[in-house]
């Protein structure tokens, strides 16, 4: 299975300030077709998961433009270009290439 | 719209079975990929396994590879996932979830989730 790493695992942010996450992935998710199959999650408390970005760069229907996903290969990045109170949950990153899809260990945003 | 409704919760004793449904409505189970996911109380997320459409076969993650059981029933579009030899480990909120693809938008969708509680 692809094992996906995540950091930091915590990320205290203030409120208009950038945030960013970084995920490693075991194998490169670059497929054949051109796209990286890398998601990532925002899981708030109480919640199922949400999407924000798919394959690496593209982001989900609804999803603010202060989201943005970048990177190639097995090293990607999640961007929030100013931080919102509403932010606030766990990040996860996902492959999609390979089942079963395996999940990086979460960075947890706070305000602070 | 792709909705997931999920059983309800169960209480299980170490070394029991549990088999946890995940009914699919707004499209037919055969149109779709169903994969499951748990998370263990204060945990993250962890991939069990699922349908790869690829490969055209179910695959398991390694560590659950000899307890765990995925099956789909297209006649009632529900898909269940088994596990048995049940520890308190075990104890977590299971979910099912899917994507779809329509026209140039990707989506993602998971249900309500499970929890199974293993405990003597």
């Amino acid at each position: 299975d692809i094992v996906m790493t995540q950091s930091p695992h915590s990320l205290p942010v203030t409120p208009g300030e950038p945030a960013s996450i970084s995920c490693r992935s075991s194998q490169s998710l670059l497929y054949s077709n051109g796209y990286n199959h890398l998601e990532w999650y925002l899981q708030k408390p109480g919640q199922s998961p949400q999407l924000l970005i798919y394959l690496g760069s593209y982001r989900a229907s609804g999803v603010p433009d202060r989201f943005s996903g970048s990177g190639s290969g097995t090293d990607f990045t999640l961007k929030i270009s100013r931080v919102e109170a509403e932010d606030v949950g766990v990040y996860y990153c996902m492959q999609a290439l390979h089942t079963p899809r395996t999940f990086g260990q979460g960075t947890r945003v706070e305000i602070k | 719209q792709v909705q997931l409704i999920q059983s309800g919760a169960e209480v299980k004793k170490p070394g029991a079975s549990v088999k946890v449904s995940c009914k699919v409505s707004g499209y037919t189970l055969s149109e779709l990929s169903i994969y499951w996911v748990r998370q263990a109380p204060g945990t993250g997320l962890e991939a069990m396994g699922g349908f790869d459409a690829a490969e055209d076969e179910t695959i398991y993650a390694q560590q659950f590879q000899a307890r765990v059981t995925m099956t789909e029933d297209t006649s009632t579009d529900t898909a269940y996932m088994e596990l048995s030899s049940l520890r308190s480990e075990d104890t977590a909120l299971y979910y099912c979830a899917t994507y779809f693809i329509l026209g140039t938008n990707y989506y993602v969708f998971w249900g309500q989730g499970t929890l199974v509680t293993v405990s003597s």
